[in-house]
C-alpha cells in the first residue's frame, strides 16, 4: 500500500535560516513518482517538483533543493536562507504505476518563517 | 496559460442543505480530479475523470456526493444533503495525461463550512 509520512507537523524558523522538511514514503512498486507541493494561506496547491524513482540525483532550484534517497525511502526538501514568503504548508506526495495517477499525500508540514 | 478555476471560493451552509462546486481545468487537460482536504490533513481523492468518463470514484460517498463532467471540460461536484463532517476545502486538479508520470495542477479550492 502507498503511504507518505511527514513527521514534522510544524516548524518555526527565523528568516535566513536553512530548514529541511522530511518526507518518508512507502510503496511496493519499483516505478513511482514523488512530488512536493506548497500551499500558501491563499489555499492553492502550488507544484514545486516531480522526481521519478530512477533518478536519484539531487536537484537544486534557486533556494530550494531536494534530496532523494531510495535506500531510506526519503525525499527531503531544504529551503536555504528562508524568507517570510516561504511560510506555507508543504506537502509531499507519491504516485505509482500500480495505482495510476492517484496522488497520496502526507499530512503536511506547516512552515512559519519569522522576520 | 490560465490555471484551474474554481468557484465559489467560500460557501457556508446549514446541515442538510445542498451545495455545488464548479471547476474549469487547464485547457487541453483530459484528466480532472476532485479532492477533499479536511483541516490539518493532506488532500484525499474523491473522484477522477478521464474526459467525461469516471475512472475512479471509490472514495466518493455516493449516498450524498455526486459529480459530473458532461462535455469533458467543466465539472461540478454536489453534496446533498450536507453533514457537519463535510466541512473542508474542496480542491479541483487537472493533468494532461492519466498516468503516474504526469503532474497535477490544482485550483484555489472552495472552502465549505457546514453549520
Amino acid at each position: 500500500a502507498q503511504k507518505v509520512t511527514q513527521a514534522q507537523t510544524e516548524i518555526s524558523v527565523v528568516e535566513k535560516e536553512d530548514v529541511t522538511l522530511d518526507c518518508v514514503y512507502e510503496t511496493r512498486d519499483t516505478t513511482y513518482y514523488l512530488f512536493w507541493y506548497k500551499q500558501p494561506p491563499s489555499g492553492e496547491l502550488v507544484f514545486l517538483i516531480r522526481r521519478n524513482s530512477f533518478d536519484e540525483q539531487n536537484e537544486i532550484s534557486g533556494r530550494y533543493s531536494w534530496n532523494f534517497q531510495k535506500s531510506t525511502s526519503s525525499f527531503n526538501f531544504t529551503i536555504t536562507a528562508s524568507q517570510v514568503v516561504d511560510s506555507a504548508v508543504y506537502f509531499c506526495a507519491l504516485s505509482d504505476m500500480e495505482y495510476g495517477n492517484k496522488l497520496v499525500f502526507g499530512a503536511g508540514t506547516i512552515l512559519r518563517v519569522k522576520s | 496559460e490560465a490555471g484551474v478555476a474554481q468557484s465559489p471560493r467560500y460557501k457556508i451552509i446549514e446541515k442538510r442543505q445542498s451545495v455545488a462546486f464548479w471547476c474549469n481545468p487547464i485547457s487541453g487537460h483530459a484528466t480532472l480530479y476532485w479532492y477533499q482536504q479536511i483541516l490539518g490533513q493532506g488532500p484525499k481523492l474523491l473522484i477522477q475523470f478521464q474526459n467525461n468518463g469516471v475512472v475512479d470514484d471509490s472514495q466518493l460517498p455516493k449516498d450524498r456526493f455526486s459529480a459530473e463532467r458532461l462535455k469533458g471540460v467543466d465539472s461540478t461536484l454536489k453534496i446533498q444533503p450536507a453533514k457537519l463532517e463535510d466541512s473542508a476545502v474542496y480542491l479541483c486538479a487537472s493533468s494532461y495525461y492519466m498516468d503516474a508520470t504526469d503532474t497535477q495542477y490544482f485550483g484555489p479550492g472552495t472552502r465549505l463550512t457546514v453549520l
